[in-house]
């Protein structure tokens, strides 16, 4: 069975520190890995991983995946109350059309 | 700009009241999905169309059916809603070519329809 497993399942930190969040995976067939932020609406799009070792990077996000190891990271610094939502982890298998969701992590910021 | 929109946002209905939820895209992505997500939980795929091919999952109750008349347009009806029907139904489009497209994995989130069952 295709799963997804996220860690922390929850995170509480204080504004300006670096966070890790970590999603694994174990599926059939891979064909990509994908990063959602959900506050109190739809999941938005955060980063599409396919290729080991290339850091996507968007502002103070960014994000790598190891496909040996089959793990992703997730990293956010100096963060916000702004950056308090639940991250989703998502795996595309191949020749599915679906993507598997981990449970997420929910990250709370602290002032 | 709406790409993916759902209506109504907020429905309520009644123990065993049919409801239809609405689903409707700008993307002309040939996929479409509905996914039921619970408090704290992540969002759990129901079935999806690729083009007008219906693919449910297996452990979709038979409760819940969908309809594609179009492209553009996808419904979600619970036959007989129950308690534990509860939820986040968010609808979600994406683009799946025979190749390796990568950009065309990503899924695009509608807002989401939050359904109440008294």
């Amino acid at each position: 069975e295709d799963k997804v497993v996220q860690s922390p399942l929850s995170l509480v930190v204080h504004e300006g520190d670096t966070v890790t969040l970590n999603c694994s995976y174990e599926v059939t067939n891979f064909r990509s890995l994908l990063w959602y932020k959900q506050e109190k609406k739809a999941p938005t799009f955060l980063f599409m991983l396919t290729s080991s070792g290339i850091e996507k990077k968007s502002g103070r996000l960014s994000s790598i995946l190891d496909k040996k190891e089959l793990f992703s990271i997730l990293n956010i610094t100096a963060t916000q109350t702004g950056d308090s939502a639940v991250y989703l982890c998502a795996v595309v298998i191949q020749g599915a059309q679906k993507l598997v969701f981990g449970q997420g992590t929910r990250l709370t910021i602290n002032p | 700009d709406a790409m993916v929109i759902q209506n109504p946002r907020y429905q309520v209905t009644q123990f065993g009241k049919p409801v239809t939820l609405s689903c409707s895209q700008t993307l002309n992505h040939n996929v479409m999905y509905w996914y039921q997500q619970k408090s704290s939980q992540a969002p759990k795929l129901l079935f999806h169309y690729y083009d007008k091919d219906f693919n449910n999952e297996a452990d979709t109750p038979d409760n819940f059916q969908s309809r594609r008349p179009n492209t553009s347009f996808c419904f979600l009806d619970i036959r007989s809603p129950g308690l534990g029907d509860a939820a986040m139904y968010l609808c979600a489009t994406s683009s799946i070519a025979g190749g390796f497209s990568t950009s065309t994995d990503t899924q695009y989130f509608g807002p989401g329809t939050r359904l109440t069952v008294l």
